[in-house]
């Protein structure tokens, strides 16, 4: 596809189940965001990797988030024992080399 | 560390008039910048960037922005205003120094246009 896919768009679960979010990136983009926005609010960065590089984990809010991507490609968000607090969208952006990012649509978590 | 501050939460302005939303950014290196726009439910959309060059950079829909060195601002402008240009407008900056540090993202600001 030509630009930064997420799946799946809308997720509702149950408190205390754990979900996994897709995000694959433009071919060839060797930085992958994950950002969470609240409703009508900012971004608030979560994690990043660039290439081959440990993964920028300072933004995960706590233990029961976490990500990771496959091959330099695909990424999963993971969040573990979800709360109603977690409920927003997750946002993923790609990027070539530092300039502009791409965003994707995003997935709107609820947690009920 | 870099960081973003939008000092207006909401910037309310008439149909044809100019409109200014303002960024102020900190950051050790050098300063890569950007505005995004965000429509109701959607993702976010890149407006236009400074990198490098011209301080006045010329993005999507009419919109431009100034690039200030020395009072560190990135105000987004437009000379004549549409309503749909309502939307959520986000500044951004990233280290050009390092490509280390992730994009650090404003709080946004609320554009609305009234007809």
């Amino acid at each position: 596809g030509a630009g930064v896919s997420q799946s799946p768009s809308n997720k509702v679960t149950e408190k205390g189940k754990d979900v996994e979010l897709r995000c694959d990136p433009i071919s060839g983009h060797t930085a992958l965001y994950w950002y969470r926005q609240s409703l009508g609010q900012g971004l608030e960065f979560l994690i990043y990797f660039q290439g081959n590089s440990a993964p920028d984990k300072s933004g995960l809010p706590s233990d029961r988030f976490s990500a990771e991507r496959t091959g330099g490609s695909v990424s999963t968000l993971t969040i573990q024992r979800t709360q109603q607090e977690d409920s927003a969208v997750y946002l993923c952006a790609s990027s070539p080399q530092g300039h502009k990012a791409f965003f994707g649509q995003g997935t709107r978590l609820t947690v009920v | 560390a870099q960081s973003v501050a939008q000092p207006e939460d909401q910037v309310n302005v008439a149909e044809g008039n100019p409109l200014t939303v303002k960024c102020t950014y900190s950051v050790s290196g050098n300063p890569y910048l950007f505005w995004y726009v965000q429509y109701p439910n959607r993702g976010l959309q890149f407006l236009l960037k400074y990198i490098t060059g011209d301080n006045l950079v010329k993005g999507s829909y009419g919109f431009e922005a100034e690039f200030n060195k020395s009072q560190t601002s990135f105000h987004l402008k437009k000379p004549s205003a549409l309503v749909s240009d309502s939307a959520l407008y986000f500044c951004a900056v990233r280290d050009g120094d390092n490509y280390g540090q992730n994009f650090v993202f404003g709080p946004g600001t609320r554009l609305s246009v009234l007809p």
